[in-house]
């Protein structure tokens, strides 16, 4: 089975531009979060999905938004980017909503803002 | 908000030295959850724990939840270099995202 699929791997954006990060989960898994981890610190919740709909908002600004398709598979966007929003994001699978079952982590996409 | 707070930030130890990080949160938990990130890598999940005085082995790690469920710990017996990387205790209040600590990264001299 493959694992959590993020593309791209690695995007280089100018400030202000918008940014579009993909995440495929674990076939048969029907929850997504999105995680950004910037260096030497641990994840930071950004949004959680189960069933196409948003069931969890982390503190970060209304540029971040998020869906989920009918394939489970999500969209993470950000707007108006900034230099501070350089860093790892991470998509995190689980089997059901919440956190009861651990989180199978893709290999993430590596944001540059210059 | 939920804070989890990590100890120590960093660690260094010779090969065959023992290796402990302390997770405590500012909220009970539901269950703990710990995972590893090597260098470069993303988050691999460990274990995870939900009952109060819960102690689980894995081999030479040996993760324990506290009484109060507000506490964890993750101790390592006689290290090795594969064990290198960041540790990150993760937990939550109830059936919602989790919350990581900053992580302790671990460096092990051979």
């Amino acid at each position: 089975d493959a694992g959590v699929t993020q593309s791209p791997t690695h995007l280089i954006k100018t400030r202000g531009q918008h940014v579009t990060l993909r995440c495929s989960p674990i076939s048969g898994h029907k929850s997504v979060s999105w995680y950004q981890q910037v260096l030497g610190q641990g994840p930071q919740f950004i949004f959680q999905y189960y069933e196409k709909e948003e069931r969890g908002r982390g503190n970060f600004p209304d540029r971040f938004s998020a869906r989920q398709f009918p394939n489970y598979s999500s969209e993470l966007n950000v707007n108006a980017l900034l230099l501070g929003d350089s860093a790892l994001y991470l998509c995190a699978s689980s089997l059901v909503e919440g956190q009861f079952y651990g989180y199978t982590f893709g290999s993430g996409t590596r944001l540059t803002v210059v | 908000g939920q804070q989890v707070m990590q100890i120590p930030q960093y660690q260094h130890v010779q090969e065959g030295e023992d290796f402990t990080t302390y997770c405590n949160s500012s909220t009970t938990l539901s269950n703990i959850q710990w995972y590893k990130q090597r260098p470069g890598g993303h988050p691999v999940f460990l274990i995870q724990l939900v009952k109060s005085g819960e102690v689980k082995k894995q081999k030479r790690l040996t993760f324990q939840f506290g009484e109060a469920k507000k506490n964890s710990s993750l101790h390592i017996t006689a290290t090795q270099t594969t064990d290198v990387g960041t540790y990150f205790c993760a937990g939550a209040p109830g059936n919602t995202p989790l919350v990581f600590g900053k992580g302790t990264r671990l460096s092990v001299i051979a």
